[in-house]
């Protein structure tokens, strides 16, 4: 059973292009949210999406933006590139339960992202 | 969502128990505390979480105080692989879903 998925592992950016992060989540999992890692910091909830639609968001702004599939993998897409986006970009799936129910959320490898 | 307080590191020797605290002295009553750890460039992996009771599972133990305000993650037998950042947060359920707000967590080094 593959776990959280993510692609590419490294990715290089200029200043101002736009990069799209991709992530498959672990079989059977129908919700997916986005971290940012920056170097020795602990990782900073972007947005989670569930049934294809933006459920929460953290405080990241507009330039960050993503979509969840029918197949429930899901794209991190970050415009207008600064020096600062630098950093990890981990997935986590996790399943929706019933009212009451929890799940754990489970990591990908994550994307090293660097900007320049 | 409560904030948690975490020494930001601590060392144990290989086979001795690794005992992590934690504070989350704001913490509510429909709150629960999570524990991650991350290894060197990997994602985080869940450990174990917990709301009033302690609890226990194949990688560690969980122990809440009777007032929660704090917690202690257990380690019972720490290998050199466990040494990793541990983080203790604190979530609440938002229709079974919920967003992992992480602090800086603890640097645990298992000497051999």
């Amino acid at each position: 059973d593959a776990g959280v998925t993510q692609s590419p592992t490294h990715l290089i950016k200029t200043r101002g292009q736009q990069v799209t992060l991709r992530c498959s989540p672990k079989s059977g999992h129908d919700t997916v949210s986005w971290y940012q890692q920056a170097l020795g910091q602990g990782p900073q909830f972007i947005f989670q999406y569930y049934e294809e639609e933006e459920r929460q968001r953290g405080n990241f702004p507009d330039r960050f933006s993503g979509h969840q599939f029918p197949n429930y993998s899901s794209e991190l897409n970050v415009n207008a590139l600064l020096l600062g986006d630098s950093a990890l970009y981990l997935c986590a799936s996790s399943l929706v339960g019933s009212r009451g129910t929890t799940y754990e959320q489970y990591f990908g490898p994550g994307t090293r992202l660097t900007v320049t | 969502d409560a904030k948690t307080t975490q020494p930001p590191s601590m060392d144990c020797a290989e086979g001795r128990a690794a005992n992590l605290p934690c504070n989350h002295s704001t913490i509510s009553g429909n709150e629960y505390v999570y524990w991650y750890r991350q290894i060197h460039s990997q994602g985080p992996q869940y450990i174990i979480h917990g709301l009033k009771n302690n609890e226990t599972n194949e990688m560690a133990s969980l122990i809440i105080t009777e007032d929660r305000k704090s917690s202690t993650l257990i380690l019972p037998h720490a290998t050199l692989r466990d040494t990793a950042v541990y983080y203790c947060i604190v979530i609440t359920l938002m229709d079974s879903s919920y967003k992992l707000i992480f602090g800086s967590g603890t640097r645990l080094l298992v000497r051999p």
